[in-house]
């Protein structure tokens, strides 16, 4: 199985701050990459989908980047909103799986 | 836009069996995308359990594929989990969820979840 690890686990800032999470893949997965937030009790919602695509609906303050094995989620300036878990995902190869989450909370 | 729904017991008893249903509203069960399921353990951990295609074409995690069992049921629009011999490690909140993407595949919607609970 691919592993996805993440970091920094957990993360606090304040709101305005520039956040960025780190993914790393056990191995390569080109794009095949998405960034999930859950918050409590809510089931996860897809943000960023193949490593750089915006879905839909999300503020543009989320981005992401990277290909290969290493991967970023970056929020430019964190709202209040924003305080929550991500999860990164490679869906390369089966069995899809998932990082272990990064919990942003305030500092 | 579509729905996703899931529904069935919280409480298992330990080496019963594990069954959950999926209802898809607001879109096409056959629209050519794979139903998925994923779970989530108390510690936060997701895992991903398989997939079914409306064909009845399925892929599984090779840690659960013995014990499990995903289906389709094109007349109710809705895709079943199955999951037999079960123990208190696959206590978790179970999501089902859409693949989607032709090229990248990616998880959109997600179900509320459900908790199942395998205790005696």
């Amino acid at each position: 199985d691919i592993q996805m690890t993440q970091s920094p686990s957990p993360l606090s800032a304040s709101v305005g701050d520039r956040v960025t999470i780190t993914c790393r893949a056990s191995q390569y997965v080109s794009k095949y990459v998405n960034w999930y937030q859950q918050k409590l009790g809510a089931a996860p919602r897809l943000l960023i989908f193949a490593a750089s695509s915006l879905q839909s609906g999300v503020p543009s303050r989320f981005s992401g980047a990277g290909s290969g094995t290493d991967f970023t989620l970056a929020i430019s300036s964190l709202q209040p909103e924003d305080f929550a878990t991500y999860y990164c995902q490679q869906s390369y190869r089966f069995p899809f799986t998932f990082g272990p989450g990064t919990k942003v909370h305030l500092k | 836009q579509v729905q996703l729904q899931e529904s069935g017991p919280g409480l298992v008893k330990p080496s019963g069996t594990l069954s959950l249903s999926c209802a898809v509203s607001g879109g096409s069960l056959t629209s050519g995308v794979w139903w998925t399921w994923v779970r989530q353990f108390p510690g936060k951990g997701l895992e991903w359990i398989g997939e079914v295609y409306y064909t009845g074409d399925t892929n599984y995690n090779p840690s659960l594929k013995s014990r499990l069992i995903i289906s389709v049921d094109k007349s109710k629009n809705h895709f079943s989990l199955n999951l037999t011999s079960v123990t208190a490690a696959d206590t978790a909140v179970y999501f089902c969820t859409r693949k989607s993407g032709s090229f990248y595949n990616w998880f959109d919607p997600w179900g509320q979840g459900t908790l199942v609970t395998v205790s005696s």
